[in-house]
């Protein structure tokens, strides 16, 4: 069965400063798909950033970026220079096989001005 | 592009009563998600379709919940009778793979029910 952990329920950061997310995910399968996405409080769920198991290389989107590794099964987002519309939930979503996803349980991120 | 539509958005009912959410995913695409969100946790798969077919419903609690995709277009999902612990969001989400495609998911808003 495939897992996702996010052991951080809540953090916060100063406008400016850097976060890293945690999340590990648990897994036999070696081709599948890690996403970071962004619930804003009463509002939509978005796709933040997105890795490919099969690449080597780090995803980056603007100020966010990935420590993608996979012999250790850690996955975790770094927010540089946050923002106070960076406050929301984040969660870590692995994808395998017939776009099957699964979630982690979420940290809440508060960005302080 | 329009994006995944869902309605109602909010809805209070009393437990034992019946309650219908409704989903349109984006055009063209293939597979469509119901999950349920409690508040505070991550979501919770309750049912895959691809095109109108189940791929998945093992954690529908198939005695009270029911959800179908008929033409593969628009789902629907409904609650009949509902309990005190089904007040949560449910999310509807859909995806697609191939071309310019990447299967990432794409939610609507969400349709928050309470249960009093």
């Amino acid at each position: 069965a495939q897992t996702v952990t996010q052991s951080q329920p809540e953090m916060s950061v100063q406008e400016a400063e850097t976060v890293t997310l945690s999340c590990t995910y648990d897994t036999s399968e070696n081709n599948y798909y890690l996403f970071w996405y962004k619930q804003p409080p009463s509002r939509q769920m978005i796709l933040v950033i997105r890795q490919e198991a099969y690449k080597q290389q780090n995803a980056t989107e603007n100020r966010f970026s990935v420590n993608f590794q996979k012999a250790a099964k850690s996955f975790s987002l770094k927010i540089s220079d946050s923002q106070l519309g960076d406050t929301a939930m984040y969660f870590c979503a692995f994808r395998y096989n017939f776009n099957k996803f699964y979630f982690g349980s979420g940290t809440k991120l508060n960005v302080k001005p | 592009e329009a994006g995944v539509a869902q309605s109602p958005r909010y809805k209070i009912i009393e437990k034992r009563q019946s309650v219908a959410f409704w989903c349109n995913p984006i055009s063209g695409h293939a597979t469509l998600y119901w999950y349920q969100q409690i508040l505070g946790q991550g979501p919770k798969l309750l049912i895959q379709f691809q095109n109108n077919g189940v791929v998945d419903d093992s954690q529908l609690p198939k005695d009270r919940f029911s959800a179908e995709r008929l033409k593969g277009v628009d789902s629907t999902l409904k609650i009949q009778p509902a309990k005190l612990e089904d007040s949560a969001v449910y999310l509807c989400a859909s995806s697609s793979w191939g071309g310019q495609n990447t299967g990432e998911l794409f939610f609507g808003e969400g349709s928050r029910l309470t249960v009093l």
